[in-house]
């Protein structure tokens, strides 16, 4: 079982819908939680921080469930600009601050 | 550009073939992390180090890779007889070292590596 699970997807979705991205995680010990947007042969790059009281960051809602150990985002009023690979992301702590990720799920906005 | 740089961007080499990669962190930036993504796969960890010292090592980096970070500021990555699973896009990310709980990676460009 990897250490993130998300669905691949693809998500296609016509402009300004709200969509849905999940993710599991198995390690019980991990610290921190984060989304990460890939553009296509690009870097990833970090979209937020996810923590357990939930937080918004313009159309972008994070959530994080720490007792079913589930990370959700739910992005409204989706823009062809959100077309992206969405990575889950968790730290497990400790010193060396290395990162776990998930496959990602491919978002396509259509107009 | 202050970013993350690594270089080449890409390499085409083929296989038994030696390569090597550079990383430059973004400047004063301490710890240096290398990742591998492969096609449809999220990075996965390599290796890092916090100023010269390589603290971690992944599984996955088996004896023909090695790393190094000699003055604390890049790094480079040689993969030694190549072979065909090792195409993939190579990311370095650098980071501070502070306090915090949690510092911020920000990953290079990549370099994508084909091995025919």
């Amino acid at each position: 079982r990897k250490e993130v699970e998300q669905d691949p997807g693809p998500f296609n979705v016509p402009e300004g819908a709200t969509v849905a991205f999940n993710c599991t995680y198995s390690n019980s010990a991990s610290q921190s939680f984060f989304w990460y947007r890939q553009d296509c042969r690009k870097e990833p790059k970090l979209l937020m921080s996810v923590y357990s009281s939930g937080n918004e960051d313009g159309r972008f809602t994070a959530q994080l469930n720490r007792a079913s150990q589930y990370i959700s985002l739910l992005i409204r009023d989706s823009k062809l600009s959100d077309s992206a690979t969405y990575l889950c992301v968790v730290r497990y702590g400790g010193a060396t601050n290395k990162l776990i990720f998930g496959t990602g799920t491919l978002l396509a906005v259509q107009p | 550009d202050t970013g993350v740089s690594q270089d080449p961007r890409h390499k085409i080499t083929k296989r038994g073939q030696n390569v090597t990669f550079r990383c430059d962190p973004i400047s004063e930036h301490n710890r240096l992390y290398w990742y591998r993504q492969t096609l449809g796969q999220g990075p996965e960890f390599l290796t890092y180090f916090q100023n010269e010292a390589q603290l971690e090592k992944s599984r996955l980096l088996s004896d023909r890779f090695s790393a190094e970070r000699p003055k604390g500021s890049f790094s480079t990555l040689e993969i030694q007889r190549t072979e065909q699973g090792d195409s993939a896009m190579y990311l370095c990310a650098s980071s501070t070292d502070t306090a915090l709980s949690y510092n911020e990676q920000f990953f290079g460009p990549g370099t994508r590596l084909t091995v025919l």
